[in-house]
C-alpha cells in the first residue's frame, strides 16, 4: 500500500487567498483525521470523519476552515481566506476500527501564508 | 492545564546513552498509551503502545505506564544516531466511536555520534 497521500507537499500563498489541501487515505480505513502542527501548539486535531461523515469538528479554528470527504478515498481541507497565522504543517491521517486507533500519517503539507 | 504534559526538550545525548522520555496526564479514563516517533519533515509513526498499565519491551525500547501516578515513560537503551527524532506521547479513552487521541507536545531528541 502507498500509505496516506497528501498534496501539495508545499504551498506558499498570499494572505487572503484560498488554499485547498488534499488527502487520500489508506484503502479500507474507516477514519480520516486532519491535524495541524506548529512548534508552539504541537499537533492539533482539526476534524475527523467516520465513513465519510464528519464526527467531530470542534478543533476547526474558525469559519475560514472547512473540510469535506466526498468519498472513501478523498478528502479536502480548505482555508478561505488564508491568514499568516495559518502557516503550519497540515497532516492527514487514517485508521481502522481497531480499538487501538493506530493512526497512519501522510507526509504533511507545509503551508506558508505571506 | 493541558490533559497531557510533555517536556519539549530539546534533549541531546551521546551515542550509547540511555534515554528517558516522559509524559504526565490528568485524565484517569485513558486506557491506551502510545509513543509516536516523528523524523524531520515526516509524519508521526506509531513506535510502541501499552494498554492499561505495566511495561512493554521491544528491542532497545521499553514503554512503562504508572496509572497511580498518571505518568508514562519511554526508555531507549544503547541509543543510536538513527534514534534522533521527535517523540510524541498520545493517549485515548477507548470510548466507542470517540477516536480522539490526546497528544503531548513532543520531545526533540538528538543522539550524537
Amino acid at each position: 500500500d502507498a500509505g496516506v497521500i497528501q498534496s501539495p507537499r508545499h504551498e506558499v500563498t498570499e494572505m487572503g487567498q484560498e488554499v485547498t489541501l488534499r488527502c487520500k487515505p489508506i484503502s479500507g480505513h474507516d477514519y480520516l483525521f486532519w491535524y495541524r502542527q506548529t512548534m508552539m501548539r504541537g499537533l492539533e486535531l482539526l476534524i475527523y470523519f467516520n465513513n465519510n461523515v464528519p464526527i467531530d469538528d470542534s478543533g476547526m479554528p474558525e469559519d475560514r476552515f472547512s473540510a469535506k470527504m466526498p468519498n472513501a478515498s478523498f478528502s479536502t481541507l480548505k482555508i478561505q481566506p488564508s491568514e499568516p497565522r495559518d502557516s503550519a504543517v497540515y497532516f492527514c491521517a487514517s485508521s481502522t476500527r481497531d480499538p487501538l486507533n493506530e493512526q497512519f500519517f501522510g507526509p504533511g503539507t507545509r503551508l506558508t501564508v505571506l | 492545564q493541558k490533559e497531557v504534559e510533555q517536556d519539549p526538550g530539546p534533549l541531546s545525548v551521546p551515542e550509547g546513552a540511555i534515554v528517558s522520555l516522559n509524559c504526565t496526564y490528568s485524565n484517569s479514563a485513558f486506557q491506551y498509551f502510545m509513543w509516536y516517533r516523528q523524523y524531520s519533515r515526516k509524519g508521526p509513526e506509531l513506535l510502541m503502545y501499552t494498554y492499561s498499565s505495566g511495561n512493554k519491551e521491544d528491542g532497545r525500547f521499553t514503554a512503562q505506564v504508572d496509572k497511580s501516578s498518571k505518568y508514562i515513560s519511554l526508555f531507549i537503551r544503547d541509543s543510536q544516531p538513527s534514534d534522533s527524532a521527535t517523540y510524541l506521547c498520545a493517549m485515548s479513552r477507548n470510548a466507542g466511536n470517540n477516536r480522539k487521541l490526546i497528544w503531548g507536545l513532543g520531545t526533540s531528541l538528538a543522539v550524537n555520534p
